[in-house]
């Protein structure tokens, strides 16, 4: 069955980075999953598309501050120059046969 | 500039039906998939229905198959959900997504808050 996975929160300091993971269930480690940010009060925003092999395309005026990379059935997503609107749920979300779309449970990142 | 508008939400009694719309515009609406998404108060994403481009495909999540319809005018670039046997647990806020080239949801709407309750 096709499961992300992904810690509750997360936290890291204002002008810090911060790496964020989402774990592909067992067997799915060549899936390609999509990361979103969704700021309080507000409808989920694309960021990037993540490959298995790390390669990434960034959604419409995403900054590069932004960056996604892999390893095996991990994705990471990483911020870097942290501001305040970072401050956000993060979702991965891949899709596939059966349970078409699938979203991870969110990170809840808080910048301190 | 992409852009989705979802309506219809209100409340609603246990039982009842509701239609929900989105109105697509800035981009060529016919060629792109689409899906709609939910979200509970304090909860995450759930994904609930999808169409193909033509309404060929169509797919459901188990929670609500049976119940909800998902549809497409595209000549009208919009997107519908029926929403019939309404319970507690479908309030939420309602998003329509657009399916990118890539496979991710990359546009989405500002959602439409849909309340059940007695």
């Amino acid at each position: 069955q096709l499961v992300l996975t992904q810690s509750p929160s997360a936290s890291a300091s204002l002008g810090a980075s911060v790496k964020l993971t989402c774990t592909l269930s067992s067997g799915h480690s060549s899936y390609t999953i999509a990361w979103l940010q969704q700021q309080p009060e507000r409808g989920p925003r694309y960021l990037m598309n993540l490959n298995s092999d790390g390669s990434h395309n960034r959604g419409d005026g995403i900054p590069d501050r932004f960056s996604g990379s892999g390893s095996g059935t991990e994705r990471y997503l990483t911020i870097s120059s942290l501001q305040s609107d970072d401050e956000a749920e993060y979702y991965c979300q891949t899709w596939g046969t059966g349970t078409y779309v699938v979203f991870g449970g969110g990170t809840k990142l808080t910048v301190l | 500039e992409v852009k989705l508008v979802e309506s219809g939400g209100g409340l609603v009694q246990p039982g009842e039906s509701l239609r929900l719309s989105c109105a697509a515009s800035g981009f060529i609406f016919s060629g792109y998939s689409m899906n709609w998404v939910r979200q509970a108060p304090g909860r995450g994403l759930e994904w609930l229905s999808y169409i193909s481009t033509r309404s060929r495909v169509l797919y459901n999540a188990d929670s609500v198959k049976g119940r909800f319809t998902i549809s497409r005018d595209n000549a009208d670039n919009s997107l519908s959900l029926q929403m019939r046997s309404l319970r507690d647990e479908d309030t939420a806020v309602y998003y329509c997504a657009r399916e990118g080239e890539d496979g991710g949801l990359d546009y989405w709407g500002q959602g439409t808050l849909v309340t059940v309750s007695s």
